[in-house]
Protein backbone atom coordinates (compact mmCIF):
# COMPACT_ATOMS: atom_id res chain seq x y z
CA UNK A 1 0.00 0.00 0.00
CA UNK A 2 1.23 3.90 -0.67
CA UNK A 3 2.04 5.75 2.09
CA UNK A 4 3.00 8.97 2.21
CA UNK A 5 3.88 10.78 6.19
CA UNK A 6 4.72 14.04 6.59
CA UNK A 7 5.79 16.39 9.34
CA UNK A 8 5.42 18.05 11.25
CA UNK A 9 1.88 17.53 11.96
CA UNK A 10 1.13 21.08 13.14
CA UNK A 11 3.88 24.10 13.34
CA UNK A 12 3.60 27.58 14.81
CA UNK A 13 5.34 30.32 13.78
CA UNK A 14 5.84 34.18 13.73
CA UNK A 15 5.90 36.37 10.40
CA UNK A 16 9.02 36.85 8.82
CA UNK A 17 9.99 33.30 10.25
CA UNK A 18 11.10 30.60 7.34
CA UNK A 19 9.39 27.21 8.01
CA UNK A 20 10.46 23.62 5.95
CA UNK A 21 7.92 20.93 5.91
CA UNK A 22 8.75 17.72 4.81
CA UNK A 23 7.13 14.97 3.24
CA UNK A 24 8.23 10.85 2.86
CA UNK A 25 6.63 8.39 0.73
CA UNK A 26 6.75 4.72 0.06
CA UNK A 27 5.25 3.93 -3.56
CA UNK A 28 5.45 1.55 -6.14
CA UNK A 29 5.66 3.13 -9.17
CA UNK A 30 6.12 6.47 -9.04
CA UNK A 31 5.62 9.23 -10.93
CA UNK A 32 5.02 12.99 -9.57
CA UNK A 33 4.70 14.50 -6.05
CA UNK A 34 2.69 17.08 -5.52
CA UNK A 35 1.82 20.30 -2.98
CA UNK A 36 -1.02 21.56 -2.34
CA UNK A 37 -2.07 24.35 0.17
CA UNK A 38 -5.79 23.55 1.91
CA UNK A 39 -6.96 27.08 3.55
CA UNK A 40 -10.99 26.43 4.14
CA UNK A 41 -11.72 23.42 2.36
CA UNK A 42 -10.42 22.99 -1.32
CA UNK A 43 -7.15 22.29 -1.76
CA UNK A 44 -5.09 24.25 -4.17
CA UNK A 45 -2.15 23.11 -6.28
CA UNK A 46 1.50 24.55 -5.40
CA UNK A 47 3.92 22.63 -7.05
CA UNK A 48 4.17 19.21 -9.09
CA UNK A 49 8.22 17.61 -9.00
CA UNK A 50 8.69 14.79 -10.81
CA UNK A 51 11.87 12.91 -12.47
CA UNK A 52 13.03 15.94 -15.07
CA UNK A 53 11.63 18.33 -12.45
CA UNK A 54 12.95 18.17 -8.95
CA UNK A 55 13.05 21.25 -8.21
CA UNK A 56 10.51 24.25 -8.19
CA UNK A 57 9.74 27.91 -6.66
CA UNK A 58 7.05 30.38 -6.42
CA UNK A 59 7.95 33.65 -4.80
CA UNK A 60 8.74 32.59 -1.22
CA UNK A 61 7.37 29.32 -1.39
CA UNK A 62 9.88 26.14 -3.03
CA UNK A 63 10.30 22.73 -3.27
CA UNK A 64 12.84 19.85 -3.94
CA UNK A 65 12.49 16.46 -4.44
CA UNK A 66 14.92 13.51 -3.24
CA UNK A 67 14.21 10.59 -5.36
CA UNK A 68 16.94 8.96 -3.61
CA UNK A 69 15.41 9.71 -0.04
CA UNK A 70 12.08 9.28 -1.25
CA UNK A 71 11.08 12.67 0.04
CA UNK A 72 10.31 16.77 -0.67
CA UNK A 73 10.89 19.92 1.49
CA UNK A 74 8.73 22.56 0.76
CA UNK A 75 9.98 25.71 1.96
CA UNK A 76 8.86 29.17 2.96
CA UNK A 77 10.77 32.37 3.49
CA UNK A 78 9.35 35.54 5.21
CA UNK A 79 5.97 33.86 6.37
CA UNK A 80 2.88 35.77 6.18
CA UNK A 81 -0.25 35.22 8.28
CA UNK A 82 -1.78 34.22 4.74
CA UNK A 83 0.14 31.61 4.59
CA UNK A 84 -1.95 29.91 7.34
CA UNK A 85 -2.94 26.46 6.23
CA UNK A 86 -2.77 22.99 5.74
CA UNK A 87 -0.22 22.12 3.40
CA UNK A 88 -0.35 18.62 2.03
CA UNK A 89 1.97 16.15 -0.32
CA UNK A 90 0.60 13.90 -2.35
CA UNK A 91 2.16 11.45 -4.69
CA UNK A 92 0.98 10.30 -7.91
CA UNK A 93 1.75 6.45 -8.71
CA UNK A 94 0.98 4.80 -11.86
CA UNK A 95 -1.16 1.88 -11.44
CA UNK A 96 -1.69 0.44 -15.20
CA UNK A 97 -2.88 0.98 -18.48
CA UNK A 98 -3.17 4.79 -17.82
CA UNK A 99 -4.20 4.48 -14.76
CA UNK A 100 -2.63 6.82 -12.02
CA UNK A 101 -3.92 7.33 -8.30
CA UNK A 102 -3.00 10.08 -6.06
CA UNK A 103 -2.12 9.46 -2.22
CA UNK A 104 -2.64 12.06 0.34
CA UNK A 105 -0.30 12.12 3.36
CA UNK A 106 -2.48 13.94 6.36
CA UNK A 107 -1.05 17.44 6.16
CA UNK A 108 0.80 19.99 8.16
CA UNK A 109 -1.10 22.90 9.75
CA UNK A 110 1.11 26.06 9.55
CA UNK A 111 -0.10 28.79 11.74
CA UNK A 112 1.82 32.37 10.99
CA UNK A 113 1.01 34.41 13.60
CA UNK A 114 1.50 38.30 13.81
CA UNK B 1 -13.47 29.64 -15.88
CA UNK B 2 -16.03 28.18 -13.32
CA UNK B 3 -14.18 25.87 -11.21
CA UNK B 4 -15.71 22.72 -9.86
CA UNK B 5 -18.80 23.28 -8.22
CA UNK B 6 -20.69 20.93 -5.01
CA UNK B 7 -23.98 21.49 -2.95
CA UNK B 8 -24.88 20.91 -0.52
CA UNK B 9 -22.21 22.95 1.42
CA UNK B 10 -23.02 21.46 4.52
CA UNK B 11 -25.15 18.68 5.72
CA UNK B 12 -26.30 17.55 8.90
CA UNK B 13 -27.92 14.16 9.26
CA UNK B 14 -28.91 11.43 12.20
CA UNK B 15 -27.20 7.63 11.60
CA UNK B 16 -29.01 5.31 9.69
CA UNK B 17 -30.37 8.08 7.20
CA UNK B 18 -29.30 8.69 3.88
CA UNK B 19 -27.82 11.22 1.95
CA UNK B 20 -26.44 12.59 -1.32
CA UNK B 21 -23.83 14.90 -2.81
CA UNK B 22 -23.38 16.33 -5.95
CA UNK B 23 -20.59 18.04 -7.95
CA UNK B 24 -20.47 19.32 -11.11
CA UNK B 25 -16.24 19.29 -12.61
CA UNK B 26 -15.38 21.87 -14.21
CA UNK B 27 -16.27 22.15 -18.41
CA UNK B 28 -14.63 19.54 -20.36
CA UNK B 29 -12.63 17.57 -17.94
CA UNK B 30 -13.27 14.16 -18.53
CA UNK B 31 -11.73 12.59 -15.22
CA UNK B 32 -13.64 13.41 -11.64
CA UNK B 33 -12.55 12.55 -8.38
CA UNK B 34 -14.42 11.80 -5.04
CA UNK B 35 -12.13 12.16 -1.62
CA UNK B 36 -13.34 11.82 1.74
CA UNK B 37 -11.42 14.17 4.49
CA UNK B 38 -11.47 13.19 8.09
CA UNK B 39 -10.65 15.64 10.46
CA UNK B 40 -7.00 15.65 10.89
CA UNK B 41 -6.16 13.52 7.59
CA UNK B 42 -5.58 13.85 3.96
CA UNK B 43 -8.15 12.91 1.55
CA UNK B 44 -8.45 9.99 0.79
CA UNK B 45 -9.79 8.76 -3.02
CA UNK B 46 -12.81 7.06 -3.09
CA UNK B 47 -13.54 7.31 -6.63
CA UNK B 48 -12.55 7.71 -9.59
CA UNK B 49 -14.81 7.98 -12.92
CA UNK B 50 -12.93 8.71 -16.95
CA UNK B 51 -15.66 9.88 -18.66
CA UNK B 52 -18.87 7.70 -17.02
CA UNK B 53 -16.63 5.02 -16.37
CA UNK B 54 -15.20 4.03 -12.99
CA UNK B 55 -11.69 3.69 -12.98
CA UNK B 56 -11.11 2.91 -9.31
CA UNK B 57 -13.61 2.50 -6.77
CA UNK B 58 -10.96 0.05 -4.60
CA UNK B 59 -11.41 2.29 -1.38
CA UNK B 60 -15.35 2.84 -1.87
CA UNK B 61 -17.19 0.96 0.98
CA UNK B 62 -19.73 -0.77 -1.63
CA UNK B 63 -21.81 -1.92 1.24
CA UNK B 64 -22.94 1.63 2.06
CA UNK B 65 -21.50 4.17 -0.56
CA UNK B 66 -22.21 4.63 -4.26
CA UNK B 67 -22.03 6.93 -7.04
CA UNK B 68 -22.83 7.69 -10.44
CA UNK B 69 -21.47 10.15 -13.35
CA UNK B 70 -24.42 8.68 -15.88
CA UNK B 71 -23.80 11.58 -18.87
CA UNK B 72 -19.91 11.68 -18.26
CA UNK B 73 -20.50 14.96 -16.83
CA UNK B 74 -21.71 16.07 -13.54
CA UNK B 75 -21.79 13.22 -10.87
CA UNK B 76 -23.79 12.08 -7.00
CA UNK B 77 -22.36 10.41 -4.52
CA UNK B 78 -24.43 8.29 -1.67
CA UNK B 79 -24.13 7.22 1.51
CA UNK B 80 -27.23 4.97 2.80
CA UNK B 81 -27.31 4.21 5.73
CA UNK B 82 -24.76 7.11 7.02
CA UNK B 83 -22.75 5.57 10.32
CA UNK B 84 -21.01 8.14 12.63
CA UNK B 85 -17.68 7.59 11.01
CA UNK B 86 -18.63 9.07 7.83
CA UNK B 87 -18.67 12.55 8.95
CA UNK B 88 -16.17 13.90 6.67
CA UNK B 89 -15.32 16.79 4.67
CA UNK B 90 -16.51 15.14 0.68
CA UNK B 91 -14.29 16.84 -1.83
CA UNK B 92 -14.61 16.55 -5.81
CA UNK B 93 -12.03 17.26 -7.64
CA UNK B 94 -11.65 17.23 -11.82
CA UNK B 95 -8.94 16.58 -14.31
CA UNK B 96 -8.96 17.27 -18.30
CA UNK B 97 -8.06 13.68 -18.58
CA UNK B 98 -6.43 11.00 -16.63
CA UNK B 99 -2.63 11.60 -16.98
CA UNK B 100 -2.40 15.52 -16.19
CA UNK B 101 0.19 14.69 -13.41
CA UNK B 102 -2.26 15.06 -10.89
CA UNK B 103 -2.88 18.86 -11.97
CA UNK B 104 -6.45 18.24 -10.08
CA UNK B 105 -8.79 21.00 -9.56
CA UNK B 106 -11.33 20.56 -6.08
CA UNK B 107 -14.31 22.07 -5.31
CA UNK B 108 -15.38 23.69 -2.30
CA UNK B 109 -16.33 20.18 -0.37
CA UNK B 110 -19.36 18.95 1.28
CA UNK B 111 -18.70 19.16 5.20
CA UNK B 112 -20.95 16.24 6.03
CA UNK B 113 -21.44 15.73 10.28
CA UNK B 114 -23.59 12.47 11.27
CA UNK B 115 -25.50 12.48 14.98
Amino acid sequence: EDKVVQSPLSLVVHEGDTVTLNCSYEVTNFRSLLWYKQEKKAPTFLFMLTSSGIEKKSGRLSSILDKKELSSILNITATQTGDSAIYLCAVEAFRGGSNYKLTFGKGTLLTVNP
Amino acid sequence: EAGVAQSPRYKIIEKRQSVAFWCNPISGHATLYWYQQILGQGPKLLIQFQNNGVVDDSQLPKDRFSAERLKGVDSTLKIQPAKLEDSAVYLCASSLRQATLGEQFFGPGTRLTVL
